[in-house]
This record gives C-alpha cells, structure tokens and sequence, in this order.
C-alpha cells in the first residue's frame, strides 16, 4: 500500500534557527496536505499544495509540492518556541474518493 | 461553537468490554474519518463516511463498527476490547465536493485498556 515517510523523525533546534522536513511518497499524489499537532493536541491543517513544483508561504513557513508530485518539505525560518510540535505531510492518491494517507511525522522542539 | 466534537474525551476501560465513540460536526461538511494515532505518534485511517456511505474500510479488526446516523455523526463501537487497542482516536471531516479542503480533526479520545 502506499507509505508517505518523512525525516527527520526528530529535531531539536535552538529558537532563531532554521528547521525543514521532508516527506517522500511511494506513489504519485494529486496533492499534499500539511498539519501540526501540537503536544497533547490534535492535527491542524497548515495548507494544500496541489500543483507539481508549487510553493507556498505562510510567514515564516514555506511549503514546496516536488516536481514529480511524490515529494514535499517544510521549511521554518528563524524558529520560534511556538513552534513546537509535530508536523505530519498527508498525501492524497490519484482514487476516486478522499484518502489522506499521513507521513510518519517529524515531531520539533526548540529551544529558548 | 467546536467544530467536531468527540465525546468522551477519555476512555479507561478493561479488556472484554464494549465501548463507542461519538463524533458530531457542524460544519456542513459531507465526509467524516476516523483515524487510530498510537503511541509512536503513527496517523492511520480507519474509517472514512461519505453522505451516510461507507467509503473507506481499511484492514481493520471486525471488532470495530463504526456507524454514521447521518451525515454530521459519525461514531465508533468497538466490542471485545483488547490492550493494543490502547491509543488515540480522532475523528475529522472535510467537503468531498470542495474535493481539496483540508481535514478539521476532534479533539482526540484517548482510550486506555487495562
């Protein structure tokens, strides 16, 4: 079945330091979905990316969709403490309906 | 108002027993899940509900039934409880018809089994 991994598995920073994870699917995507999920919280949607080779920016985030729709990473500039958490890409298939299948996380914690 | 609300929260329980879970949203979407997190933080899907209809069955023990009684509900009865059934369940829901929205996840029932 198709496997969405990410690494790292775990990363501590200090705060102001920069941070990326990466996600890898065994199958092509028709889109990818990131969340964040705070410790003893539930997934929060970040954003979609559906396009091959599209970026995305939120603030201090960055988001890219790989050419060949089967890769993404997040990248965090300048880590704050809010930060903190895990981040979990989810890949959606090419099948007539919805399933999100989750990466294996990358969970973060920064430093003050 | 909470968007998708789970209830209970917590669940201590021992093994043999039978217990449900209850998700509600209100948020008009038409596609609920329901997906087992475990201790090593691992999302899987379970379950997915689209306007009433099972969509999405993953290789999931019989044991576990879920039923949607329309579609802002979605709950999840699971008979004969075991100790690897200790984990987090989180029900979401999103707008199949917007067919690219992102999941909205409850706040995660926390099921133990002694």
């Amino acid at each position: 079945g198709q496997q969405v991994m990410q690494i790292p598995q775990y990363q501590h920073v200090q705060e102001g330091e920069d941070f990326t994870t990466y996600c890898n699917s065994s199958t092509t995507l028709s889109n990818i979905q990131w969340y964040k999920q705070r410790p003893g919280g539930h997934p929060v949607f970040l954003i979609q990316l559906v396009k091959s080779g599209e970026v995305k920016k939120q603030k201090r985030l960055t988001f890219q969709f790989g050419e060949a729709k089967k890769n993404s990473s997040l990248h965090i500039t300048a880590t704050q403490t809010t930060d903190v958490g895990t981040y979990f890409c989810a890949g959606c298939p090419y099948t007539g309906f919805q399933k999100l299948v989750f990466g294996t996380g990358t969970r973060l914690l920064v430093s003050p | 108002d909470t968007a998708v609300s789970q209830t209970p929260k917590y669940l201590v329980t021992q093994m043999g027993n039978d217990k449900s879970i209850k998700c509600e949203q209100n948020l008009g979407h038409d596609t609920m899940y329901w997906y087992k997190q475990d201790s090593k933080k691992f999302l899987k899907i379970m379950f997915s509900y689209n306007n009433k209809e099972l969509i999405i069955n993953e290789t999931v023990p019989n044991r576990f039934s879920p039923k949607s009684p329309d579609k802002a509900h979605l709950n999840l009865h699971i008979n004969s409880l075991e100790l690897g059934d200790s984990a987090v369940y989180f029900c979401a829901s999103s707008s199949f018809l917007q067919g690219r929205g992102g999941y909205t996840f409850g706040s995660g029932t926390r099921l133990t089994v002694v």
